[in-house]
């Protein structure tokens, strides 16, 4: 998706190991987001970001943290991977925090 | 508290029928209401979005209908092409807060 990349797109990794996952993006955005993707669950937001060091919790954030020190980059890690953190991510951009987001294309994460 | 119930979960709709996903809220605050489109292997892309000011919103065959007093807003798809098998989610939010709130989203499938 223009603007915003996500890396990387396919990972495996084992029980129990830390996982950092990269979202950049090139239209210097105020607003970057992460969301799980689940069958039944829809999109849940993990945490997100409104500026470089301000970060906020979202409804699944246990197991999570985040890190922003530059505009262009917020990072997802997950701490000690479990099997229940497999699923899809995905990060978002907005500018002004409610209207016309854009999604990246996604991670998908494996734990096993 | 899940905020916006979307229904169906899934939907089987006949090349050139039209397509009817429907979403209800609960928090009369909410000023702005976006659907968005994903396609497999893709992130959400925003479709088209609505205010309760108006009752009806048309882009091409998508159509938003909102009815303030029933808090639902659904979307049509007139026309229905096998393109438009995607996942579509409704969502909401409030131009104070800087999140917003997604269904669960509907899985469409247009047969040929």
């Amino acid at each position: 998706d223009a603007g915003i990349t996500q890396s990387p797109r396919h990972k495996v990794t084992e029980t129990g190991t830390p996982v950092t996952l990269r979202c950049h993006q090139t239209e210097n955005h105020r607003y970057m987001y992460w969301y799980r993707q689940d069958p039944g669950h829809g999109l849940r937001l993990i945490h997100y970001s409104y500026g470089v060091k301000d970060t906020d919790k979202g409804e699944v954030s246990d197991g999570y943290s985040v890190s922003r020190s530059k505009t262009e980059d917020f990072l997802l890690t997950l701490e000690s991977a479990t099997s229940s953190q497999t699923s899809v991510y995905f990060c978002a951009i907005s500018g002004d925090g409610n209207y016309g987001y854009t999604f990246g294309s996604g991670t998908r994460l494996t734990v096993v | 508290q899940q905020q916006v119930k979307q229904s169906p979960q899934s939907l089987i709709v006949q090349k050139g029928g039209i397509s009817i996903i429907n979403c209800a809220y609960e928090n009369t605050a909410f000023d702005y209401f976006p659907w968005y489109q994903q396609f497999p292997g893709k992130g959400p892309a925003l479709l088209i979005a609505i205010r309760p000011d108006v009752s009806e919103k048309k882009e091409g065959r998508f159509t938003i209908s909102f009815n303030k007093s029933a808090k639902q807003f659904s979307l049509h798809i007139m026309d229905s092409q096998p393109g438009d098998s995607a996942t579509y989610f409704c969502a909401a939010s409030i131009q104070q807060d800087d999140k917003i709130i997604f269904g669960k989203g509907t899985r469409l499938h247009i047969l040929p």
